[in-house]
């Protein structure tokens, strides 16, 4: 099983429309969690950090169950900018050297169309 | 604010020669990595380190070496470039004093062709 594993997609949404992206991760002793946004061939950008209680930033809000080791992104009202490959990340270093250890899902890709 | 800067952007080689990947932050960021993402994958760690004069391996150390004689600087080395080693590399820093939340910073890349 992998650590980190995202739904493979790619998702293709209209403009306006609103989409879900999954992600599950199979070390219980996980600390931290991330959803990054990746351009094409460009570099990986922290897109919001996934909080126990659930965050939201805008259009978008992030879920966390550390019950099932699931965590969640939604994006409302879909524009043609969101068009990017999507990364779950997890950090399951507990301190010293481990710490800032993230394990990467393969990522999911979102294509927006008019 | 230049942030990560990362060269060369391209590089072709071919099998058996030897290149360094230059990295340099100027954030004055203690934990810095080096990172290989494979076409349609997700980033591997390949190694990184918590300060000057420590390193450690990540997942996929092999064929690569690293140094880190400054807290600025943290190049990788491929002493025999093999096909398996085509990939994107990323370097990224970050500073562990505002807790597990903050994010990694990345440079551009280096992508990476051995033929």
């Amino acid at each position: 099983r992998k650590e980190v594993e995202q739904d493979p997609g790619p998702f293709n949404v209209p403009e306006g429309a609103t989409v879900a992206f999954n992600c599950t991760y199979s070390n219980s002793a996980s600390q931290s969690f991330f959803w990054y946004r990746q351009d094409c061939r460009k570099e990986p950008k922290l897109l919001m950090s996934v909080y126990s209680s659930g965050n939201e930033d805008g259009r978008f809000t992030a879920q966390l169950n550390r019950a099932s080791q699931y965590i969640s992104l939604l994006i409302r009202d879909s524009k043609l900018s969101d068009s990017a490959t999507y990364l779950c990340v997890v950090n399951w270093g507990t301190g010293g050297t481990s710490y800032g250890k993230l394990t990467f899902g393969q990522g999911t890709i979102l294509t927006v169309h008019p | 604010n230049a942030g990560v800067t990362q060269t060369p952007k391209f590089r072709i080689l071919k099998i058996g020669q030897s290149m360094t990947l230059q990295c340099t932050q100027d954030m004055n960021h203690n934990y810095m990595y080096w990172y290989r993402q494979d076409p349609g994958m997700g980033l591997k760690l390949i190694y990184y380190s918590v300060g000057a004069g420590i390193t450690d391996k990540g997942e996929v150390p092999n064929g690569y070496n690293v140094s880190r004689s400054t807290t600025e600087d943290f190049p990788l080395r491929l002493e025999l470039a093999a096909p398996s080693q085509t990939s994107v590399y990323f370097c990224a820093s970050t500073d562990p004093r505002g807790g597990r939340g903050q994010p990694q910073h990345f440079g551009d890349g280096t992508r990476l062709s051995i033929l």
